[in-house]
């Protein structure tokens, strides 16, 4: 069975560039959620998509966007970076939003440590 | 928004002794989970709760879900190196999509051998 895998794992950007970052589901999973992790706190919830259209956002401003491939591969876009986007990018998959049991464990990504300048 | 408090914000112990962890929210969740983050790495699901009272083990850890859906902790017995790392806890809501996730802000435990 493969993990939820994420690249790049580290990058810099300066201030005002724009970022993508890539997201594979684990095996069997057809949901991603993405999560802003800043030092020393919790992950924070960006957006999540299934079915290749977005299924519920976070409190994060429009020039943050995704999309979901119809393999369930997912990327994160960031646009006109601030010095305050830079944080670790969590990437996790799940079950679906069938409501069933598990459908609420999500499974993470190591990461993509993102440096704005 | 709603926040999860998570106490305490750091634990230093001698390895062997028991830990315990726990979260309280300001609203009800229908799911609560644990989760396990080591340095440069992802968070690791440890152990899910889906039902008020439900108590869970996983080896040597055991979580609970509060009775009033407000709140859980996470007990480790007999520690050992290995078990440093930081431990947050997530709850989650009736209504939202799955992913939504509230996380609090994470237990840092630091093992002594």
């Amino acid at each position: 069975e493969t993990g939820v895998t994420q690249s790049p794992t580290h990058l810099i950007k300066t201030r005002g560039q724009q970022v993508t970052l890539r997201c594979s589901s684990q095996s069997g999973h057809n949901t991603v959620s993405w999560y802003q992790q800043a030092l020393g706190q919790g992950p924070q919830f960006i957006f999540q998509y299934y079915r290749e259209e977005e299924n519920g956002r976070g409190n994060f401003p429009p020039r943050f966007s995704g999309l979901q491939f119809p393999n369930y591969s997912s990327e994160l876009n960031v646009n006109a970076l601030e010095l305050d986007d830079s944080a670790l990018y969590l990437c996790a998959s799940s079950l679906g939003t069938s409501g069933g049991p598990k459908t609420g464990e999500l499974f993470f990504g190591e990461g993509s440590r993102l440096t704005v300048l | 928004g709603q926040q999860l408090n998570q106490s305490p914000q750091s634990m230093f112990i001698q390895e062997g002794e028991d830990v315990s962890m726990n979260c309280t929210s300001s609203s009800i969740f229908n799911t609560w989970l644990w989760y396990k983050q080591d340095p440069g790495e992802g968070p690791v699901l440890l152990i899910a709760l889906y039902k008020a009272g439900e108590l869970t083990s996983n080896g040597r850890l055991t979580a609970q879900f509060g009775i009033t859906r407000k709140d859980s902790f996470l007990n480790i017995s007999a520690s050992i190196p290995s078990d440093v790392g930081i431990y947050f806890c997530a709850g989650q809501n009736y209504g939202g999509s799955q992913g939504n996730l509230i996380f609090g802000k994470g237990t840092k435990l630091s093992v002594k051998p």
